[in-house]
């Protein structure tokens, strides 16, 4: 059972390039998202997934799109990158809300920058 | 904009000490969340709080929620360097599928 495994854990990107963010988890789990993590910021929902083929914008979703074919993967992409994309990405998974609440689990994080 | 804020930004303390550290938020929710976070490290999940229980303890940690004030505290007792982490709230709006919306962090730092 490894949990959410996101890869890679670091990456480069010239202005402009194209990436995918890969998100894995192995729990059945529903829920998915992603979240940026900046200095000072804390974490901030891009795009979240409450299950294959349901996907919804969070609070920064503008340059990245997102899809989910199945229940485990969720890949962030970034078409054309950004030095404001310039960050550390989080992907986590839940099960779907049963009005009681559930823990979350994250990834350890991809550390993306821009140049 | 963010739900969560937590307050102090940071904290220093020494081992043995107790550390508290506070969270407001802004709409209604059905649950409330601590996470920890070591440096460069992903979140791991510390305890959770429904809209309906004003406290709640687990080991060292005990949590208290008042909804309306919309605040919460993490309270760590005989902290120790291992502690030493960011430590997140994140809360889970009312009607909503486990979307979190965490606060900017309270970083904690044990010395020995």
């Amino acid at each position: 059972n490894a949990g959410v495994t996101q890869t890679p854990k670091f990456q480069v990107l010239k202005t402009g390039q194209s990436m995918t963010l890969q998100c894995a988890q192995d729990m059945n789990h529903e829920y998915m998202s992603w979240y940026r993590q900046d200095p000072g910021m804390g974490l901030r929902l891009i795009h979240y997934s409450v299950g294959a083929g349901i996907t919804d914008q969070g609070e920064v979703p503008n340059g990245y799109n997102v899809s989910r074919s199945t229940t485990e993967d969720f890949p962030l992409r970034l078409l054309s990158a950004a030095p404001s994309q310039t960050s550390v990405y989080f992907c986590a998974s839940s099960y779907a809300q049963s009005r009681r609440g559930t823990e979350a689990f994250f990834g350890q994080g991809t550390r993306l920058t821009v140049v | 904009s963010q739900q969560g804020e937590e307050d102090p930004q940071a904290l220093s303390i020494q081992e043995g000490e107790n550390a508290t550290m506070n969270c407001s938020y802004k709409t209604s929710i059905n649950n409330l969340q601590w996470y920890r976070q070591n440096s460069g490290r992903g979140l791991v999940h510390l305890i959770l709080i429904r809209s309906n229980e004003r406290e709640k303890h687990s080991g060292r940690l005990r949590v208290t929620l008042d909804t309306s004030k919309k605040s919460s505290s993490l309270l760590i007792t005989a902290s120790r360097a291992a502690d030493t982490a960011s430590y997140f709230c994140a809360t889970d709006e009312a009607g909503g599928y486990n979307k979190l919306i965490f606060g900017a962090g309270t970083r904690l730092a044990v010395h020995p």
